[in-house]
């Protein structure tokens, strides 16, 4: 069954850059049933959607990370990543990377990492 | 951008009971609305997508209804691995935007 990893480092200083990658394994990347997205959870907090790239390299980032959002797909490897750049203590998160059945017309994030603790500190 | 509000934000229940969760979006948002249940330290899990179709291999006692601005999650018979926090997430207008999230805790 698809499973989905992400791994980066655990700490980044700040107004450096914050960089992840999810590898997919037991499924394609290139299923064009599927787009692959970043979501973020600070400590006790809730859910925010960071963006989302289909294989073809389309992407949609959350308007206010946008300036600093990169999120790209490496078919050969399986892999997504993504890229934030200029981080604060703010981007504090567990980072999940998920696959969005976007088949008939949407049905969720149904595949979850186990999730990525990121923690920015000098 | 489309703001997603659940009530309550906290909920004490006992095994058994009939539980209801709401959520409202700033703005029509169609159909396109999922929920998820994430327990303690775990990824989110799906549980229902376009407002009420219940994904493969999740229990028959979570239901959702509504459209437009106003959905319901309901858990007909709260069950002891239930007791998690419940997130509805919209999907028809990026940026997609979730709810704040609703703790369901024991009574």
């Amino acid at each position: 069954q698809l499973q989905l990893q992400e791994s980066g480092p655990g700490l980044v200083k700040p107004s450096e850059t914050l960089s992840l990658t999810c590898t997919v394994s037991g499924g394609s990347i290139s299923d064009t049933s599927y787009n692959w997205g970043w979501i973020r959870q600070p400590p006790g907090k809730g859910l925010e959607w960071i963006g989302s790239i289909y294989y073809s390299g389309d992407t949609d980032y959350n308007s206010s990370l946008k300036s600093r959002v990169t999120i790209s797909v490496d078919t050969s490897k399986n892999q997504f990543s993504l890229r934030l750049t200029s981080v604060t203590a703010a981007d504090t998160a567990v980072y999940y990377c998920a696959r969005f059945m976007v088949s008939f017309g949407g049905r969720g994030f149904n595949i979850w990492g186990q999730g990525t603790m990121v923690t920015v500190s000098s | 951008d489309i703001q997603m509000t659940q009530s309550p934000s906290t909920l004490s229940a006992s095994v058994g009971d009939r539980v209801t969760i709401t959520c409202r979006a700033s703005q029509s948002v169609s159909s396109w609305l999922a929920w998820y249940q994430q327990r303690p330290g775990k990824a989110p899990k799906l549980l229902i997508y376009k407002a009420s179709s219940l994904e493969s291999g999740v229990p028959s006692r979570f239901s959702g209804s509504g459209s437009g601005t106003e959905f319901t999650l309901t858990i007909s018979s709260l069950q002891p691995d239930d007791f998690a926090t419940y997130y509805c997430q919209q999907y028809n207008f990026y940026p997609w935007t979730f709810g704040q999230g609703t703790k369901v805790e024991i009574k």
